[in-house]
């Protein structure tokens, strides 16, 4: 079973689409994560979820919303999307002061 | 907020060599230092962390120091192989805070 999925792997869309990124974790995990890697490799967070609560919101623009049903889940949501958003955008989970398990990131590209 | 500087960006050693890779944190309240490994278009692996209560860590070829009054800590990777060969991150963290990550360091080892 994989630890933190998240799909889908590759996505293509066009200027001002809203598009939706997926994930899911079985390992029981409180913390949820959203990191974005740029074309320099950088890895900056996004939002950190706890138990379903926000608990850090990076300056990240408003378009970007993330959305948790339930401490497993944790989904993003794009609205009208720009060429500065293309990115590997990585899922992870983790407890308190312990590995974080990173999904297989996804490829998001705006043409 | 926590800010973490990792240096050098890209590092070229040759096979066998030692490689070391020095971070510095700003957060003293910080007690939880992982190193990442992302090999090329994978996601970041868990090699190695350290917690605030000890100053060194193991594990076969890869070591990990911890120096709180100062601050920093480095990945020490003895007899390198081409397999080491990846970026290298990495982070900083307290209780339930997120992971805050070092700008990586591309570690290139060759034949």
């Amino acid at each position: 079973d994989t630890a933190v999925s998240q799909t889908p792997k590759y996505l293509v869309t066009q200027m001002g689409n809203d598009k939706s990124i997926k994930c899911e974790q079985n390992l029981g995990h409180d913390t949820m994560y959203w990191y974005k890697q740029d074309s320099k490799k950088f890895l900056k967070i996004m939002f950190s979820y706890n138990n379903k609560e926000l608990i850090i919101n990076e300056t990240v623009p408003n378009r970007f919303s993330p959305k948790s049903p339930d401490k497993a889940h944790l989904n993003l949501h794009i609205n009208s999307l720009e060429l500065g958003d293309s990115a590997v955008y990585f899922c992870a989970s983790s407890n308190s002061l312990s590995e974080a398990f990173f999904g297989q990131g996804t490829r998001l590209t705006v043409v | 907020g926590e800010n973490v500087e990792q240096h050098p960006s890209t590092l070229s050693v040759q096979e066998g060599d030692s490689a070391v890779i020095k971070c510095t944190y700003s957060d003293s309240a910080s007690n939880y230092f992982p190193w990442y490994k992302q090999e090329l278009g994978k996601r970041p692996q868990l090699i190695i962390d350290i917690r605030s209560n000890v100053g060194e860590k193991k594990d076969q070829r890869i070591a990990v120091t911890l120096n709180k009054t100062a601050k920093h800590f480095s990945l020490h990777i003895t007899e390198t192989q081409p397999e080491d060969s990846a970026v290298y991150f990495c982070a900083a963290s307290k209780g339930y805070s997120t992971l805050t990550f070092g700008k990586g360091t591309m570690l290139l080892v060759s034949p």
